[in-house]
């Protein structure tokens, strides 16, 4: 199985902040990553696919990028909607696997 | 409205059997591959399986975690996916989400999901 690690697990952030978050995977993936946001009660949201294609109607500020095993998450300035947990998809092979997630709360 | 609506959720103890629904609207059930993913309370994100297409033969993929419980349904003309879970176990205790694939750069992705629906599975 390919197995995802994110980091930071946490991370505390102001709004207009610039935020990173980093996807692993265990082996190479080409580019089958997707990212989804997802906030308390609520289902996760694709915000990412192809690990760098804009999902429909996600705002710019939201991008990705990377290849293989390293994908990055990077949110320009974030806005007081944006506090929730991400997580990292693979689609390379079955079982497709989530990484733990990022939890982005207020500082 | 495009949207999917899981139901059939509920109290089961280990051992026993639940057949979640997932109704679809909006689109074309019969075109899309679905999936299953599970959220443990407090917990993370598990991908359960999934239904590939009527074009791939609604072949089926599942995780290890599953395999030989719990059987991927659908009736299209019903608009609706199914998951028959047998022999539950504590550990199969979760809100469970239905989702919609979408075709793009050779692969699909989850781009439409439900709202979840929790099951429990306790003495």
């Amino acid at each position: 199985d390919i197995q995802l690690t994110q980091s930071p697990s946490f991370l505390s952030a102001s709004v207009g902040d610039r935020v990173t978050i980093t996807c692993r995977a265990s082996q190479g993936i080409s580019s089958y990553l997707a990212w989804f946001q997802q906030k308390p009660g609520k289902a996760p949201k694709l915000l990412i696919y192809a690990a760098s294609t804009l999902q429909s109607g996600v705002p710019s500020r939201f991008s990705g990028r990377g290849s293989g095993t390293e994908f990055t998450l990077t949110i320009s300035s974030l806005q007081p909607e944006d506090f929730a947990t991400y997580y990292c998809q693979q689609l390379k092979s079955y079982p497709l696997t989530f990484g733990p997630g990022t939890k982005v709360e207020i500082k | 409205e495009v949207q999917l609506v899981e139901s059939g959720g509920g109290l089961v103890q280990p051992g026993g059997s639940l057949r979640l629904s997932c109704a679809a609207s909006g689109f074309t059930l019969s075109d899309h591959y679905m999936d299953w993913v599970r959220q443990a309370p407090g917990k993370g994100l598990e991908w359960v399986g999934r239904s590939r297409n009527e074009i791939n033969s609604y072949s089926t993929e599942y995780a290890a975690s599953v395999k030989g419980r719990f059987t991927i349904s659908r009736d299209d003309s019903k608009k609706s996916l199914y998951l028959q879970m047998n022999s539950l176990k504590t550990e199969d205790t979760a809100v469970y989400y239905c989702a919609r694939d979408y075709y793009d750069s050779s692969n699909y992705y989850l781009d439409l999901w439900g709202q979840g629906t929790l099951v429990t599975v306790s003495s």
